[in-house]
């Protein structure tokens, strides 16, 4: 069955400096696309970054960019360049196969920026 | 802003009750996804509707429904309500086209006493 892991429940920052937040999934399908998504605490989900399975590079959006190696299925995102204001949860979901567009997420991973 | 629309932000009410949750997507987009995160069960994939037809289902429980109308707004119906049905309640739409990303509404915050 298909599965997103984020193993870091929470993660500290210092402002300015670069984090990196992990997630692997698991899937049999060979196409898919992966997101990441930013919960601040007001609790709104906003959409960052995704990466399709047969995207040869990278995706990158501003700040964000998605480590993604899909050999080792793995999809991290790395926030260059922290502001206070990225303290937030993180989510990664996938959406597998063509039949379906639903969204499987993560248990997320709690990052603190600190000045 | 998103641009999906959910109304209540905040509702509470009693166990046995039935509430109506109701979202409007973003212009243009055809597809609604519902979703529930509590603390116990995170983030869990209700319902999609495309277009005014069910597509897809996830762990919907009977008591609850869901329909989408002929304008593409989209309304979640919780009924025999229980403590453990305390969540927030995302509505999501989505354009046309292979990524397929989801944009998510505000939510709604259910509090069953």
């Amino acid at each position: 069955a298909q599965k997103i892991t984020q193993t870091q429940p929470g993660m500290f920052v210092q402002e300015k400096e670069a984090v990196t937040l992990d997630c692997t999934y698991d899937t049999s399908d060979q196409s898919y696309g992966l997101f990441w998504y930013k919960q601040p605490s007001s609790g709104e989900m906003i959409f960052l970054i995704y990466q399709g399975s047969y995207d040869e590079q990278n995706a990158t959006e501003g700040r964000y960019s998605l480590n993604f190696q899909k050999a080792r299925k793995s999809a991290n995102l790395v926030i260059s360049a922290s502001q206070l204001g990225d303290s937030a949860m993180y989510f990664c979901a996938m959406r597998e196969g063509h039949n379906t567009d639903k969204l499987i997420f993560g248990t997320g991973t709690r990052l603190q920026v600190f000045p | 802003d998103s641009g999906v629309t959910q109304t209540p932000k905040h509702l509470i009410t009693a166990t046995g009750q039935r509430v109506t949750l109701r979202c409007s997507p973003r212009s243009g987009d055809l597809s609604v996804y519902w979703y529930q995160q509590s603390l116990d069960q995170g983030l869990q994939f209700l319902i999609q509707y495309y277009n005014g037809e069910e597509r897809a289902k996830g762990n919907i429980l009977e008591r609850f429904s869901a329909q989408q109308f002929p304008d593409l707004h989209s309304e979640l119906n919780l009924s025999s309500l229980e403590l453990g049905d305390s969540a927030l309640y995302f509505c999501a739409s989505s354009p046309a086209g292979a990524r397929n990303e989801q944009f998510f509404g505000p939510g709604t915050r259910l509090t069953v006493l």
